[in-house]
């Protein structure tokens, strides 16, 4: 099993639309959790840290689920520019290295 | 400033040759990282150095070797170069382990 999973997608969704992404950890000792965004043949850019008490920044949400070691991106009103793929990125001390899932490919049309 | 940055771009190697990916970064971060991303696979951590000084091994870091030269540069060498090593390279650097890190744009190695 992967230390982090991500559904691959691809999510297609209309303009306007609320999508979500979760993403599962399997090492229960993760204590950092990002979430990245990637355009096509770019490097991962920082979208927000996700915080216990959940977070939000704008149009995303960011929640943890510690019981179920789980997290989850909500985009709210999709913009044609928020198109990317979507890394979650966990780090535990105990592996004392980030480890990223493989993403979720989010593509959003007029 | 200018970030993370990384030379070169791209790279085409033949089976056996050799080379080294340099990285250097001015934010003053402590931590550094050599990344390899592969189709479906996701970023998977070759080396790190969790500060000036000190280097570690990642999950993949066979095949390779790396060097912390200073706080601001550290390069990642490939001694013999193999087709299982042709992928996407990325350097990172975060303030310390379990911050945020940020990216630099990549080399695109392809070893024939």
């Amino acid at each position: 099993r992967k230390e982090v999973e991500q559904d691959p997608g691809p999510f297609n969704v209309p303009e306007g639309a609320t999508v979500a992404f979760n993403c599962t950890y399997s090492n229960s000792a993760s204590q950092s959790f990002f979430w990245y965004r990637q355009d096509c043949r770019k490097e991962p850019k920082l979208l927000m840290s996700v915080y216990s008490s959940g977070n939000e920044d704008g149009r995303f949400t960011a929640q943890l689920n510690r019981a179920s070691q789980y997290i989850s991106l909500l985009i709210r009103d999709s913009k044609l520019s928020d198109s990317a793929t979507y890394l979650c990125v966990v780090f535990a001390y105990n592996n004392n290295d980030m480890r990223f899932g493989a993403g979720t490919r989010l593509t959003v049309k007029p | 400033n200018a970030g993370v940055t990384q030379t070169p771009k791209f790279q085409v190697l033949k089976t056996g040759q050799s080379m080294t990916l340099q990285c250097a970064q001015d934010m003053n971060h402590n931590s550094m990282y050599w990344y390899r991303q592969d189709p479906g696979m996701g970023l998977r951590l070759i080396y790190y150095s969790a500060s000036e000084g000190t280097t570690d091994k990642g999950e993949v870091p066979n095949g390779y070797n790396v060097s912390r030269l200073n706080k601001r540069e550290f390069s990642l060498r490939l001694e013999s170069a193999a087709p299982s090593q042709t992928s996407v390279y990325f350097c990172a650097s975060s303030f310390q382990e379990a911050y945020e890190q940020y990216f630099g744009p990549g080399t695109r190695l392809t070893v024939t």
